[in-house]
């Protein structure tokens, strides 16, 4: 399929544990955004990606997240130290320019024990 | 204030039923909109975009008042399968923000 693939789909991790999740987005799409959904809440903004620079990070939590994309196609968003409070869906999407329908993929379902 | 606010719901209709919702926008910079559909334990989809003229697909319509900084989705000949959370999403800059979604649960 040439839609958006996030790995792993779950993640399990213990207190103070440090996790990577992946996002492939559709090829040739530009924007790549990170998102955490919460049950019953809306997905929450992240940070957001225009080619390979962070175009705007105003919404990750701490200096606990950070996110790359090098080479601008792949993206990992990397928790450090992870904390109880991080337990979440992390979703990723992508668009083919601003303003464009975003498609997102199935999600990370990150639990931290 | 949120930048995107909506009902959470519920809201219980009966199968065939008009059903309407409304969503509000702080940021008069926002620039385009669209309803997204969450199923559960899903990611969201596209349902529809949202343009001022107003937009028809099929038994949805939605409609943008930028006066008013609302958009609103209305579903005619409501089915057991539009149940779901709709998300009212705005684009503003360099953002996605989504609104925490309205559940709509279509009952037989």
């Amino acid at each position: 399929g040439a839609g958006v693939s996030q790995t792993p789909s779950n993640k399990v991790t213990e207190k103070g544990k440090y996790v990577e999740l992946r996002c492939d987005p559709i090829s040739g799409h530009t924007a790549l955004y990170w998102y955490r959904q919460s049950l019953g809440q809306g997905p929450e903004f992240l940070i957001y990606f225009q080619g390979t620079g962070a175009a705007d990070d105003s919404g990750l939590p701490n200096d606990r997240f950070f996110a790359v994309r090098p080479e601008g196609s792949v993206s990992t968003l990397k928790i450090q130290r992870t904390e109880r409070g991080d337990s979440a869906v992390y979703l990723c999407a992508s668009s083919l320019h601003l303003n464009t329908e975003a498609f997102f993929g199935q999600g990370t379902r990150l639990t931290v024990v | 204030r949120k930048e995107v606010e909506q009902d959470p719901g519920p809201f219980n209709v009966p199968e065939g039923a008009t059903v309407a919702f409304n969503c509000t926008y702080s940021n008069s910079a926002s620039q385009s909109f669209f309803w997204y559909r969450q199923d559960c334990r899903k990611e969201p989809k596209l349902l529809m975009s949202v343009y001022s003229s107003g937009n028809e697909d099929g038994r949805f319509t939605a409609q943008l008042n930028r006066a008013s900084q609302y958009i609103s989705l209305l579903i005619r000949d409501s089915k057991l399968s539009d149940s779901a959370t709709y998300l009212c999403v705005v684009n503003r800059d360099d953002k996605i923000i989504f609104g925490k979604g309205t559940r709509l649960h279509i009952l037989p």
